[in-house]
C-alpha cells in the first residue's frame, strides 16, 4: 500500500527566503505525486503534480516540486517565501487506480 | 464555474444523533470523493464514487458511516448514532473521471458532536 511522510509538522520562514517542505513517499508501481494547499477556513486547493516526463515540476504561486526517484521524495519549493504562503500543505500519491493518500501536512509560516 | 460545495458549512450536534452531510460536485465530475480532517491527523480516505458505485468503501471507519450518491451527481454522507471522535472536518472532492489527476475540493463541514 502506498503511504506519504511529511517529516515535518511546521516550517518557519523569514519572508523572501527560499522554502522547502519535504515529502517522502512509498509505493509499490510507479507513482503519481500531488501537492496542495490549505488556507484557514478553506478546502484544499491544487498545486501542481508530476506524473511522468521532467524531475522539476512547476506549478501555482511560483511553487516547484522535485522529484527525486531514488530518495522517493517530492519536496516543495519556492525561491522567496510570501506571508501570503503560509498555509497547511499537503503531500499526496497515487498507485494506478487507487485513491489519493496525503500526508499528515505540514503548517508554513512566513514571518514578514 | 462553480466549484464543489458542501452543506452545511458547520453542524454541531449530541451525541447519539443521525447527521447528514452534503456534497454537491463540479458539474459533469463523474468521480466524488470523501474525506475526513482531523486535528493533527491529515486528511483520511473514506470512499469515492465512480458516477453512482463505490468501489472502494474500505476508508469508512465504521458501519455508522454510510454513503450515497445519486444521479451521478449529488452525494450525501451519514453518520449514524454520532460519538464525539466524529467530530471533524469532513472534505468532498470531484474529478472529471476517477483516473484524473487534480481532485478539486469543497469547502468541508465542520462536525461538532457534543
Amino acid at each position: 500500500a502506498q503511504s506519504v511522510a511529511q517529516p515535518e509538522d511546521q516550517v518557519n520562514v523569514a519572508e523572501g527566503n527560499p522554502l522547502t517542505v519535504k515529502c517522502t513517499y512509498s509505493v509499490s508501481g510507479n507513482p503519481y505525486l500531488f501537492w496542495y494547499v490549505q488556507y484557514p477556513n478553506r478546502g484544499l486547493q491544487f498545486l501542481l503534480k508530476y506524473i511522468t516526463g521532467d524531475n522539476l515540476v512547476k506549478g501555482s504561486y511560483g511553487f516547484e516540486a522535485e522529484f527525486n526517484k531514488s530518495q522517493t521524495s517530492f519536496h516543495l519549493k519556492k525561491p522567496s517565501a510570501l506571508v501570503s504562503d503560509s498555509a497547511l500543505y499537503f503531500c499526496a500519491v497515487r498507485d494506478g487506480n487507487t485513491p489519493l493518500v496525503f500526508g499528515k501536512g505540514t503548517r508554513l509560516s512566513v514571518i514578514a | 464555474g462553480a466549484g464543489v460545495s458542501q452543506s452545511p458549512s458547520n453542524k454541531v450536534t449530541e451525541k447519539g444523533k443521525d447527521v447528514e452531510l452534503r456534497c454537491d460536485p463540479i458539474s459533469g465530475h463523474t468521480a466524488l470523493y470523501w474525506y475526513r480532517q482531523s486535528l493533527g491527523q491529515g486528511l483520511e480516505f473514506l470512499i469515492y464514487f465512480q458516477g453512482n458505485s463505490a468501489p472502494d468503501k474500505s476508508g469508512l471507519p465504521s458501519d455508522r458511516f454510510s454513503a450515497e450518491r445519486t444521479g451521478g451527481s449529488v452525494s450525501t454522507l451519514t453518520i449514524q448514532r454520532t460519538q464525539q471522535e466524529d467530530s471533524a472536518v469532513y472534505l468532498c472532492a470531484s474529478s472529471l473521471r476517477q483516473l484524473s489527476y487534480e481532485q478539486y475540493f469543497g469547502p468541508g463541514t465542520r462536525l461538532t458532536v457534543t
